[in-house]
């Protein structure tokens, strides 16, 4: 089973709307870490946003927040304002385990393709 | 400038060749990761290491391998290339173990396998 799942592959927004990315995961761990990167088309991958499993507010980072639902196991990005540098491949990723566990790595999604339109 | 530097940014090599891509973590991070990032298989999860030791290991293939120097640079190793091997790969450093305070990816490096 996919431990997390994005079920947009491709998603379009006009320019200065707002834009919603879906991100479910599945964990069975009490602790661990929601993250969404970005991917522009030069390949790098941008850190945006972060949410803790016992984070109670929903995190903010400028224009993106996180849309934390831990009793459905979702994790939306909502990004405000869109703006035509907003194009790109969008990540959700979970890092699992309790601190001692040993292993932290990232498990990403396939990715959302977001694009604005102007 | 992410502060995780990644070398070569783009190679090309012939099947059945050996390469080697190298990372040099965010100054102060004692962890890195390694990414496969591929069309067919999305973005999986290699190995990584803390502070010179081998710590969890992922999808790597046993014709790949890696290690960390005492400078905390890290190299990883692809041996016997396929033409399946062509992806991005992705280093990414973090302070301690457990990635509590994050994750920093460097800019990949893009091996095309001719």
């Amino acid at each position: 089973a996919q431990k997390i799942t994005q079920t947009q592959p491709g998603m379009f927004v006009q320019e200065k709307e707002a834009v919603t990315l879906d991100c479910t995961y599945d964990t069975s761990d009490q602790s661990y870490g929601l993250f969404w990167y970005k991917q522009p088309s030069s390949g790098e991958m941008i850190f945006l946003i972060y949410q803790g499993s016992y984070d109670e507010q929903n995190a903010t980072e400028g224009r993106y927040s996180l849309n934390f639902q831990k009793a459905r196991k979702s994790a939306n990005l909502v990004i405000s304002a869109s703006q035509l540098g907003d194009s790109a491949m969008y990540f959700c990723a979970m890092r699992e385990g309790r601190v001692g566990a040993g292993s932290y790595q990232l498990t990403f999604g396939k990715g959302t393709k977001l694009s604005v339109i102007p | 400038d992410s502060g995780v530097t990644q070398t070569p940014k783009h190679l090309i090599t012939a099947t059945g060749q050996r390469v080697t891509l190298r990372c040099s973590p965010r100054s102060g991070d004692l962890s890195v990761y390694w990414y496969q990032q591929s069309l067919d298989q999305g973005l999986q999860f290699l190995i990584q290491y803390y502070n010179g030791e081998e710590r969890a290991k992922g999808n790597i293939l046993e014709r790949f391998s890696a290690q960390q120097f005492p400078d905390l640079h890290s190299e990883l190793n692809l041996s016997s290339l396929e033409l399946g091997d062509s992806a991005l790969y992705f280093c990414a450093s973090s302070v301690e173990m457990s990635g509590l305070y994050g994750y920093t990816f460097g800019s990949g490096t893009r091996l095309t396998v001719v």
